[in-house]
């Protein structure tokens, strides 16, 4: 099977400017979440998707917002960018129910100038 | 609240050392616990996992053992290669809030030749 795709790999923007992330997950996976890296904050999760519905969210402002499509594909937006949001975004999707286990995708590198 | 703390970095070896990389969480109930690696440009991969007290994880070398008595999962290996050179996460995942992995900050493994 493919893993986890990622897209762009690397993305470049300016302060003010809106930025959409997407994610393809494993064929026949159907939740995806969305993490957030930064040297200074680390590991944070975003939110998750599970068919088309929001199931969780972590703790960040309203200008990050995603959603996912019929075919588990996911998107992230960004909008009004921060240079702080300057980061690497991971996705990381997983089958379904409790206890499985989540695979990552190798993540966009977004800077924000 | 839930959160796991690992050593600080960045942890320096020769090859063939034996490694061990301290994990402790704190939790409510019974969460599946996680290492995960990432190599230098890439996301996260899943190393190991145990989902219960007691259980050991086991991958390319590399064990941990799900102690709830101390609330540990430390990852260890007995003889480390220069391949080896990562960072190491350790994480959490509560059954209550499945998709939401928490991460600890990270350890940054260097193996000189």
């Amino acid at each position: 099977k493919a893993g986890v795709t990622q897209t762009p790999r690397y993305l470049i923007k300016t302060r003010g400017q809106q930025v959409t992330l997407s994610c393809s997950p494993i064929s026949g996976h159907r939740s995806v979440s969305w993490y957030q890296q930064t040297p200074g904050q680390g590991l944070q999760f975003l939110f998750e998707y599970f068919s088309e519905t929001q199931r969780n969210k972590g703790n960040f402002p309203g200008r990050f917002s995603g959603r996912q499509f019929s075919n588990s594909r996911s998107e992230m937006n960004v909008s009004t960018l921060e240079l702080g949001d300057s980061a690497l975004y991971l996705c990381a999707s997983s089958s379904q129910g409790v206890l499985e286990t989540q695979y990552f995708g190798p993540g966009t590198r977004l800077l924000v100038l | 609240g839930n959160s796991v703390t690992q050593m600080e970095g960045p942890v320096t070896l020769s090859e063939e050392a034996f490694l061990t990389i301290n994990c402790t969480y704190t939790a409510t109930g019974y969460p599946s616990l996680f290492w995960y690696v990432q190599y230098p440009g890439e996301g996260l991969q899943l190393l190991l996992k145990a989902t219960k007290a007691d259980d050991k994880g086991s991958n390319k070398g590399f064990e941990a053992t799900y102690r709830k008595e101390t609330t540990s999962f430390h990852l260890e290996k007995g003889s480390v290669q220069v391949s080896d050179s990562a960072v190491y996460f350790c994480a959490l995942r509560r059954e209550s809030s499945a998709s939401k992995i928490i991460f600890g900050s990270g350890t940054r493994l260097s193996i000189r030749p």
